[in-house]
């Protein structure tokens, strides 16, 4: 997790607020990524951003949006949280030099009640 | 659709034994195969990866086998340990290219019996 914090770690909120979560990195990588993992779904990507201010839709990404205002800083936010949006969130990133080897944070654990 | 497929889903290996996992990918494009470890808890960690010039990798305990004409690559842990209880991940992707998306495989469970 060395270079990678995600804030918060754990969060409760109620179906309808807005929530966002913040993946932080000190390793000036150009990739930064957001999946969720649930059981028997593996790890599914919601967003990736190959760039500050360049982002991309990964395959659930609907309720899901991002931003990336600066290299170190990807934020994920939903929109209007839901309870079907309770997982664990992960942020990883990767260096443009170093093929596609991705680096993950530690986890953000969302529920939504 | 693109898709890594995993298997077994779970395993249980008694201490010394050999645990294999494989997977299966579609795309002949892809050129990046890694293998992550994840323990409860925690994100996945990269464990060991190859690129398909090569048709084995192996580091310390862990050994990635793979074959190109069939589209599959496998883990196999050597002398497997307690420690070594955890889930593991395939995945493909690109190994170049702005598109640094990996196709995940579902996960294996790995348990080793003392």
């Amino acid at each position: 997790d060395a270079g990678i914090t995600q804030s918060p770690r754990h969060k409760v909120t109620e179906t309808g607020t807005p929530v966002t979560l913040r993946c932080h990195q000190t390793e000036n990588h150009r990739y930064m990524y957001w999946y969720r993992q649930d059981p028997g779904h593996g790890l599914r990507l919601i967003h990736y951003s190959y760039g500050v201010k360049d982002t991309d839709k990964g395959e659930v990404s609907d309720g899901y949006s991002v931003s990336r205002s600066k290299t170190e800083d990807f934020l994920l936010t939903l929109e209007s949280a839901t309870s079907s949006q309770t997982s664990v969130y992960f942020c990883a990133i990767s260096d443009i030099y170093v093929a596609s080897e991705q680096f993950f944070g530690p986890g953000t654990r969302l529920t939504v009640l | 659709q693109q898709q890594v497929k995993q298997s077994p889903q779970s395993l249980i290996v008694q201490k010394g034994g050999i645990s294999i996992i494989n997977c299966a990918y579609e795309n002949t494009a892809f050129d990046y195969f890694p293998w992550y470890q994840q323990f409860p808890g925690k994100g996945p960690a990269l464990l060991i990866a190859i690129r398909p010039d090569v048709s084995e990798k192996k580091e310390g305990r862990f050994t990635i086998s793979f074959n190109k004409s069939a589209k599959q690559f496998s883990l196999h842990i050597m002398d497997s340990q307690p420690g070594d209880s955890a889930t593991y991940f395939c995945a493909a992707g690109p190994g170049a290219g702005n598109n640094r998306k990996l196709i995940w495989g579902l996960g294996t469970s790995l348990a080793v019996n003392p």
